[in-house]
Order: C-alpha cells, then structure tokens, then sequence
C-alpha cells in the first residue's frame, strides 16, 4: 500500500493497453537520458537509455522518445502486462561526469 | 550472481547511535555511488567514488562519511543518527568512464531501509 503523505502521479491501464509515462526535465545541457522500473521492496532496474543525439530508441516492448525542444521524455511500453507495476523514474546527466539528477517518479498500475 | 549487493536490508536503530551500511559490486565498475531515496520515493545522489577517490560530495551533512577501502566496496558511516536520516539508501555501481562522456547506466543495489527511532 501506499506511505501517508507519498502522493507520487499514477497511471492505471488495462492488461495488454500500451502505456506511456511522461517525464520533463530541467537541464537543457543534459545528454544522455535512462529510465528505471523500481519494483516495491526492491532497487531501481535499468530498462532503457537515451543520448541526446538521438530521438528514439527502442528496446523489447519499450520504446523512449526525446524532444529535446521541449525538454521532454517518455517511456512506451506495449501490451502492459501485471508484472509492469511498478514506480518508474526518468534520470537525466545534466553533463559531464556521471552524476544522474532522478525525476519525481510515476506508479504504474495495470489492471487485470 | 547478485550484481550489487548491501548489508544490511533492514536497520532499525536509536537516535545518537553511529552506524554502518556495506555495499559490494561483482561487476568490475571502476565507479560506486550512494543515493538516499525519502517516504516520497524521491532519490538523490549523496556521493560518488571513482577508483577509490571521491568525485561527488552533494550537500550531506559531514555526519555521513564514505569510505572505499577498494573499488568494489563503498561503505557508508553515519554518526549521530537523526530522525530525519530515516530512509531507504541505495548503492549503485557504472563502468565509470572518462569524466566528460556524459552519462552511463548504473546498477542499484536491493536498498538498505534505515528507521531511525
């Protein structure tokens, strides 16, 4: 269940719907963009990265997309299943080094 | 086969008490991080080593210090607990490429869930 005061946006779909989960970020200078699953009780899970000289890439029933115009980035994911539940972050290196500045986070429920 | 391993998974201790947390990586990264994450799921970097030195110090309280006595741990010590310490803290490790490459995937850890009493 969910922690008083935790008052993360969530998403619900439908088992087998596609799902996209929206990130905006803050550094114009970022250049490399990765998303993570974070499951309850467990650490966050690679799932996709992105560098800024490109606009898309996909992976196995994800795909993320980069505007860079706009300083926005999403996460599809296709024909969502149960064991997609989870919080989902969006990251951005705002240059350099490799320090990763984490958005606020999403749950995604999908319902059965 | 765990990548990034902490102990340990729970810890649940009085305020003023010093602790520990141990963090081990199998994956040969050359680059450790700590990150806090708060009852808002909101995860922040404290500190980064490349290597076995220090490469970031975000804004944590010098209570909290990092030590890597080898590339593939990185521990953290916390003096003087205080209530607001209370969170999950997570390892995480990166291959730890040049400084300017602009980003790299890192691996977390299972989390160290920290309730100070």
């Amino acid at each position: 269940g969910e922690s008083v005061g935790l008052h993360l946006p969530t998403l619900s779909v439908q088992e087998g719907d596609n799902s996209i989960i929206n990130c905006a970020y803050s550094n114009s200078a970022s250049d490399y963009f990765i998303w993570y699953k974070q499951e309850s009780g467990k650490g966050p899970q690679f799932i996709i990265d992105i560098r800024s000289n490109m606009d898309k890439r996909q992976g196995q029933r994800v795909t993320v997309l980069l505007n860079k115009t706009v300083k926005h980035l999403s996460l599809q994911i296709a024909a969502t299943q149960p064991g997609d539940s989870a919080v989902y972050f969006c990251a951005e290196n705002p240059g350099g080094g490799n320090k990763l500045t984490f958005g606020t986070g999403t749950q995604l429920k999908v319902e059965l | 086969d765990t990548a990034v391993s902490q102990t340990p998974k729970y810890l649940v201790t009085q305020m003023g008490n010093d602790k520990s947390i141990k963090c081990e990586q199998n994956l040969g990264h050359d680059t450790m991080y700590w990150y806090k994450q708060d009852s808002k799921k909101f995860l922040k970097i404290m500190f980064s080593y490349n290597n076995k030195e220090l490469i970031i110090n975000e804004t944590v309280p010098n209570r909290f210090s990092p030590k890597s006595p080898d590339k593939a741990h990185l521990n953290l010590h916390i003096n003087s607990l205080e209530l607001g310490d209370s969170a999950v803290y997570f390892c995480a490790s990166s291959h730890g490429g040049i400084a300017g490459w602009g980003g790299e995937t890192q691996y977390f850890g299972p989390g160290t869930r920290l309730l100070v009493l």
